[in-house]
């Protein structure tokens, strides 16, 4: 089967660095996603990567390793309005894109 | 620039009656999806739509139905619906269905069946 893990839930401190894992087991890879989600309210798209390394975007990067299935978010100097949850989506081989339960992140003052 | 709208915001149904939740788009994308959200969950495809006139099943397409008569809308329809629909839609759209794009989410459409 087609599976995603990711911590359920992580917290950190406002102005710290924090690092959200993904693991996936899919049928083929054609990229893997992150979004963001405030509660409530709907995903939006936050990074794409296709092969292997860092994508870096500001506060946040991502990184990518095919050979261990394993994918990483990490976001710097955090800000109250980083708590959300981290959704980490992978595109299988039929092109349809698998969703992870998410990760919450609660920032704390 | 509206993006996607979906319709109703929220919803509270019978059990055996019928809906449709309604979702638009005007970004010309050719794709269209339907997922449901629910806690401790990943998002799960109901159905899709790569162009107009075609779509597909997802994951979890029993109890639904779609249509996509023209490119900017998708409407979802539970002809019967049961109180294990009870749930948070959400409709996305994207340029096309290769790997590289990325989808565009509507506000969802909180729906309680009772």
């Amino acid at each position: 089967g087609q599976n995603i893990d990711q911590p359920t839930e992580m917290t950190a401190t406002e102005g710290a660095i924090v690092q959200i894992n993904c693991t996936y087991q899919t049928s083929g890879f054609n990229g893997l996603f992150w979004y963001q989600q405030h509660a409530g309210e709907a995903p939006t798209f936050l990074s794409y990567n296709v092969l292997d390394g860092l994508e870096e975007k500001g506060r946040f990067s991502s990184f990518l390793s095919r050979s261990k299935g394993y994918s990483y978010l990490l976001l710097k100097e955090l800000q109250m309005k980083d708590s959300a949850s981290y959704l980490c989506a992978v595109t299988d081989s039929n092109y349809q894109l698998i969703w992870g339960a998410g990760t919450k992140l609660i920032i704390k003052p | 620039i509206a993006g996607i709208t979906q319709a109703p915001t929220s919803q509270i149904l019978a059990a055996g009656r019928r809906m449709t939740l309604r979702c638009t788009q005007d970004m010309r994308h050719n794709a269209m999806y339907w997922y449901r959200q629910d806690l401790g969950l990943g998002l799960r495809l109901i159905h899709y739509s790569n162009t107009a006139g075609t779509t597909g099943k997802g994951e979890v397409p029993d109890g639904y139905s779609v249509s996509r008569a023209n490119t900017d809308d998708f409407p979802l329809t539970l002809a019967s619906a049961v109180p294990s629909q009870t749930s948070v839609y959400f409709c996305a759209s994207s340029d096309g269905h290769r790997s590289t794009d990325t989808q565009y989410f509507g506000p969802g459409t909180r729906l309680t069946v009772l």
